[in-house]
């Protein structure tokens, strides 16, 4: 499986304003993706990244609120925009393994919108 | 459009209790794959097992077991003699061949096990 880091671990952010979560891999990979998962809930899917190409983003979401860049096969960015407290989430970055279909799964950013 | 129900939002145990977490599917494709996490309380989604459409035997690692039915579009995860490490939130999980690896997942299951 890939070895997947994501900064910051958690953050305590201020209403209106932006973070940016960064998903680093060990290994090269095709497709990164982005999810939210919101206290006691489940996850969601927000966008998929391809690099080379714009993502693509899930019904409820666009990239004005989290746009999302792509630059290489083993970065991805994940930006939460003008933050209200809704945005209070863990926000994990994907990839897919060398074996089709297996996708693994970062640490999580826990972020706190106060 | 794909879905996932994971009926069980709680389940408590003691330990060295059987529990089995159930999971049920929607799919149109033919194609397709069926995942399980398991999230302890620091966040971290560790996967379990993938499963495809075209292979239902059933799969042992050690104290886990899974029962894949087409027939009934079940997945289910029994974790045999629990112990309290396996106290998580666990999450099942489908990937239709035609939406390009997104996961869909379950509402999950909160798995308690008492000493």
């Amino acid at each position: 499986s890939a070895v997947i880091s994501q900064k910051p671990s958690r953050d305590i952010c201020q209403r209106g304003t932006s973070l940016t979560i960064q998903c680093q891999v060990d290994s090269q990979v095709t497709m990164m993706f982005w999810y939210r998962q919101q206290p006691g809930q489940s996850l969601t899917l927000i966008a998929t990244a391809n690099q080379g190409s714009e993502a693509t983003y899930e019904s409820g979401f666009v990239i004005d609120k989290f746009p999302i860049s792509r630059p290489n096969l083993t970065f991805s960015t994940l930006t939460v925009s003008n933050m209200s407290p809704e945005d209070s989430s863990i926000y994990l970055c994907s990839v897919l393994g060398r074996r089709s279909y297996e996708q693994y799964f970062g640490p999580g950013t826990r972020l706190t919108v106060t | 459009a794909q879905k996932v129900t994971q009926a069980q939002t709680e389940i408590s145990v003691v330990e060295k209790e059987d529990v089995t977490l159930d999971c049920v599917y929607e799919t149109r494709d033919t194609t397709y794959y069926l995942f399980w996490y398991k999230q302890p309380p620091s966040g971290e989604l560790v996967f379990l097992i993938r499963r495809n459409s075209f292979d239902e035997q059933n799969e042992i690692s050690g104290r886990y077991s899974w029962n894949f039915q087409k027939s009934t579009s079940s997945f289910n995860f029994t974790i045999t003699a629990s112990q309290v490490v396996d106290s998580a939130v666990y999450f099942c999980a489908l990937s239709e061949e035609t939406s390009g690896s997104r996961l869909t997942f379950g509402e999950g299951t909160q798995l308690t096990v008492n000493p």
